[in-house]
């Protein structure tokens, strides 16, 4: 079946670490996006990319960083200089930018220990 | 800057009501309004509304946009304790370069 998967579902980090979120997708979807969901909130978008090799920074891209160098993947990078990590992060995938029936995968909750 | 509101922020209802979510939005070039439903993790895909007047409908779902009045409401009729769920609204414009941009969602708990 056809989808998006993140890895990993949970996510412990020590102040000052690095980690990276999976996002895989077998739809042959060109465009990508990394959102974060904090209790309350809506969904606000970090970064997005249309093709291999090129991405855009979002609304609250400071902290973060993304790599798109196959179609299939798009991991996202929480750095140290994010400050306020701890969130809900959600992958989505849709056919362009255009396009808007997003699919979504499950999501990785991020934790700052 | 874009907003997207909706309302209200949480609802709690009994089985059987009848309820209607709301988002209204402020944005440079409308595309598109979108209304999808998280239950645990994942939000899945509810409507897509580009025309104003024209109602979509799936089941005991449906949804209308006004884009002169710049809202849209989502109806649910008959609930049940499966729609129980944070329904999140988002806009699109400017083709999508930007993404969407979403509201704060609607907690909707529906009570046995």
């Amino acid at each position: 079946d056809g989808g998006i998967t993140q890895s990993p579902k949970y996510l412990f980090r020590k102040e000052g670490q690095n980690v990276t979120l999976s996002c895989e997708q077998n739809l042959n979807h060109d465009a990508m996006y990394w959102y974060r969901q904090d209790p309350g909130q809506g969904l606000r978008l970090i970064y997005y990319s249309q093709i291999v090799n090129d991405f855009q920074k979002g609304d609250i891209a400071e902290g973060y960083s993304v790599s798109r160098e196959k179609k299939e993947s798009f991991p996202l990078t929480v750095t140290s200089a994010q400050k306020n990590p701890t969130a809900f992060y959600l992958c989505a995938s849709s056919i362009d930018l255009r396009t808007y029936g997003y699919t979504f995968g499950s999501g990785t909750r991020l934790t700052v220990v | 800057e874009d907003k997207v509101v909706q309302s209200p922020l949480s609802l709690v209802v009994h089985e059987g009501d009848t309820v209607t979510l709301n988002c209204s939005y402020e944005v440079t070039n409308f595309r598109s309004l979108l209304w999808y439903k998280q239950e645990k993790k994942a939000p899945t895909f509810l409507f897509m509304l580009t025309s104003s007047g024209i109602e979509k409908k799936s089941g005991r779902l449906s949804s209308i946009l006004d884009k002169k009045e710049l809202f849209s409401i989502l109806n649910i009729t008959a609930t049940q304790t499966g729609d129980s769920a944070i329904y999140l609204c988002a806009v699109g414009d400017r083709g999508g370069a930007d993404g969407l941009t979403f509201g704060k969602g609607t907690h909707l708990i529906i009570q046995p």
